[in-house]
């Protein structure tokens, strides 16, 4: 059974910068499929972050690709967030998740770009 | 970005009711139409891809059709574990999008 699981700090200051990993058990992460970052606020709903595939191509939405940076760790079977010069509209629940499509581009025709497996989510508050 | 608007925000409805939720994008989309269910404090749950696939698990009760802008998510008898906010999701461009939600409550 494939899980994941959000760590990180659940508190960061303004300016500074925003780390979590997330585990992923019951799956090799080198074998395939996309990974994704997916925050949700209030204020803004959810939104996606940004996708990483095993082999280390990233996509980012590009509303914080400035500040983004997502990473993966095979050894580890982990991939990794940071999200540098927060604000308070950065507070959110920010959760990791696998892409059910293996063998597709992103925004390829036969690309589904559905989120079937999440982790549980952990909120990260952005104040002094 | 491609906007994606539900409706309605909120719907009140019995249990064994039929239930329909409608997302409109702002540009056509194709079928690359994602719904989801979300009870509070937990992740959303994948419930249809592609419009109208099943995702493996899910009740036959919940149906999801339409393309290019105008999609439906149906749930043919609501049951009291269908009580939750549901949202949808576009995938055909960058950057990913999601609905604002409709929330199903108990009548």
């Amino acid at each position: 059974q494939v899980q994941l699981q959000e760590s990180g700090p659940g508190l960061v200051k303004p300016s500074e910068t925003l780390s979590l990993t997330c585990t992923v058990s019951g799956y090799s992460i080198s074998s395939g499929f996309y990974w994704g970052w997916i925050r949700q606020s209030p204020g803004k709903g959810l939104e996606w972050i940004g996708t990483i595939y095993h082999s280390g191509s990233t996509y980012y939405n590009a509303s914080l690709k400035s500040r983004v940076t997502i990473s993966v760790d095979t050894s580890k079977n982990q991939f990794s967030l940071t999200l540098s010069s927060v604000t308070a509209a950065d507070t959110a629940v920010y959760y990791c998740a696998r892409d059910l499509t293996q063998g597709q581009e992103l925004f390829s025709s036969g690309w589904y770009g559905a989120f079937d497996i999440w982790g549980q989510g952990t909120l990260v508050t952005v104040s002094s | 970005d491609n906007q994606m608007t539900q409706s309605p925000p909120s719907l009140s409805a019995s249990v064994g009711d039929r239930v329909t939720i409608t997302c409109r994008a702002s540009q056509s989309i194709s079928s690359h139409l994602n719904w989801y269910q979300q009870k509070p404090g937990k992740a959303p749950k994948l419930l249809i891809y592609a419009a109208s696939s099943l995702q493996s698990g899910v009740p036959s009760r919940f149906s999801g059709s339409g393309s290019g802008t105008d999609f439906t998510l149906t749930i043919s008898s609501l049951q009291p574990e269908d009580f939750a906010t549901y949202y949808c999701q576009q995938s055909y461009s960058d950057p990913l999008t999601f609905g604002g939600g409709t929330k199903v409550e108990i009548k």
